[in-house]
């Protein structure tokens, strides 16, 4: 049974870089037939798509985000992640990882627990 | 840019049948999921590729997609239900969510 976990500070000061990690336990985050992806969630708000990763490297970003954000793969340790460049308030979420299908169908069928980051100063 | 609209809350009667749509443009061609979020918790994918069902999740969940609009629907609903349910697609290499729609059970 695979399983997520993210991990990161809770605490990020404006302008600053938030960087999380998520690792991946049961499963294998090089196997083909999954991407991987973050997801965030503001307060009492709804979800908004961060971006998606292939093992090999390839990077899929949404365009709002895209020149603040890098998300990376590191196979050795089975894990991957976050960083998002020059946070304001309007970052603070709750930040989930999760399993993303490869196939067409392109669903999310595990996430981890979420981190929440809050931007303040 | 493309966009998946949902209504932002549906009552239903326990035991009724609760549908909730997602609606965008050739919707149809493309393939909607679902996900459930209960307070406090992470999201459930109920159905993915239009109108498939993960393992453990209950027979009462089903789905359709067609045109413009996909449909999640929840037969028998049961008070267990009463969550966030958000429609997902791909397109243009991007994941789209819909706005959310909270579903209450009363």
């Amino acid at each position: 049974q695979v399983q997520l976990q993210e991990s990161g500070p809770g605490l990020v000061k404006p302008s600053e870089t938030l960087s999380l990690t998520c690792t991946v336990s049961g499963g294998s985050i090089s196997s083909s037939s999954y991407f991987w992806g973050w997801i965030r969630q503001p307060p009492g708000k709804g979800l908004e798509w961060i971006g998606t990763i292939y093992y090999s490297g390839s990077t899929y970003y949404n365009p709002s985000l895209k020149s603040r954000v890098t998300i990376s793969v590191d196979t050795s340790k089975n894990q991957l992640s976050l960083k998002l460049s020059s946070v304001t308030a309007t970052d603070t979420a709750m930040y989930y990882c999760a399993r993303q299908y490869s196939s067409s169908s392109k669903a999310l069928d595990v996430w981890g627990q979420g981190t929440m980051v809050t931007v303040s100063s | 840019s493309y966009e998946l609209t949902q209504p932002p809350s549906v009552s239903v009667s326990p035991g009724q049948t609760a549908s909730i749509t997602c609606s965008g443009d050739k919707l149809g061609d493309k393939y909607a999921c679902w996900y459930q979020q209960k307070p406090g918790q992470s999201p459930v994918l109920v159905i993915y590729q239009d109108s498939k069902r993960p393992s453990g999740i209950p027979e009462r969940f089903s789905g359709s997609n067609s045109g413009n609009t996909a449909t999640l629907t929840i037969s028998g609903t049961q008070a267990m239900d009463e969550a966030d349910y958000y429609c997902q697609a791909w397109d243009s290499s991007t994941v789209l969510f819909g706005g959310g729609t909270n579903l209450t059970v009363l």
